[in-house]
């Protein structure tokens, strides 16, 4: 099981632009929550995603957007793209039926704006 | 609203050496409260969970609920522990994070 996995690894972007970022959950997982880790900073919740609809949402603009996919993947979309958009992006996934349990985390999405 | 606070953002101590950790949070509820890892190229990844209440690689943590803390510990530090700590929140199936303490161990 290869755990949380997140594609790209590493993103450049201009202000304006528009981008995808992808997650496959952990096998047996049907939850996925997505966060934005500034340089210097803790992860701060985005949203997240179960039986494909948002369930909840973090203090983030709509430019922030997302999906889930019947697999339980997700994909996450960020429009009209800010320099402060600049971080890492992690993907968790998690069972939703066993809730506060541990989330799995992939390795992030390293999104630099220009 | 949730929040949780690691007053350090640097923590160095020599080898052998008693380490704590610093986690306050500030939640209406009960908690569940987290200590995450990030090792060097390495992805976030579960230290111990208070529910637990088991010790993982000599660290410990104690929900004290008075003083609404979550100190993590360790009585004897080793150059492995050299990483990035995150102490987190769960509320509403979400995490809430600390800004996170780099603990730096030397030989």
């Amino acid at each position: 099981d290869a755990g949380v996995t997140q594609s790209p690894t590493h993103l450049i972007k201009t202000r304006g632009q528009q981008v995808t970022l992808r997650c496959s959950p952990k096998s047996g997982h049907d939850t996925v929550s997505w966060y934005q880790q500034a340089l210097g900073q803790g992860p701060q919740f985005i949203f997240q995603y179960y039986e494909e609809e948002e369930r909840q949402r973090g203090n983030f603009p709509d430019r922030f957007s997302g999906h889930q996919f019947p697999n339980y993947s997700s994909e996450l979309n960020v429009n009209a793209l800010l320099l402060g958009d600049s971080a890492l992006y992690l993907c968790a996934s998690s069972l939703f039926t066993a809730s506060n349990q541990p989330q799995h985390f992939g390795d992030g999405t390293r999104l630099s704006i220009l | 609203a949730q929040r949780v606070t690691q007053p350090e953002k640097l923590l160095s101590v020599f080898k052998g050496a008693p380490v704590e950790l610093k986690c306050n949070y500030s939640y209406s509820g009960s908690p569940e409260l987290f200590w995450y890892v990030q090792y060097s190229r390495q992805r976030l990844q579960l230290l111990l969970r208070h529910i637990s209440r088991e010790s993982i690689k000599g660290f410990t943590a104690d929900l004290n609920k008075g003083e609404t803390s979550f100190h993590l510990k360790k009585p004897f530090a080793q150059e492995e522990d050299s990483a990035m700590y995150y102490c987190a929140l769960s509320g509403y199936s979400t995490l809430t994070f600390g800004k996170g303490t780099m603990l730096l161990v030397s030989p």
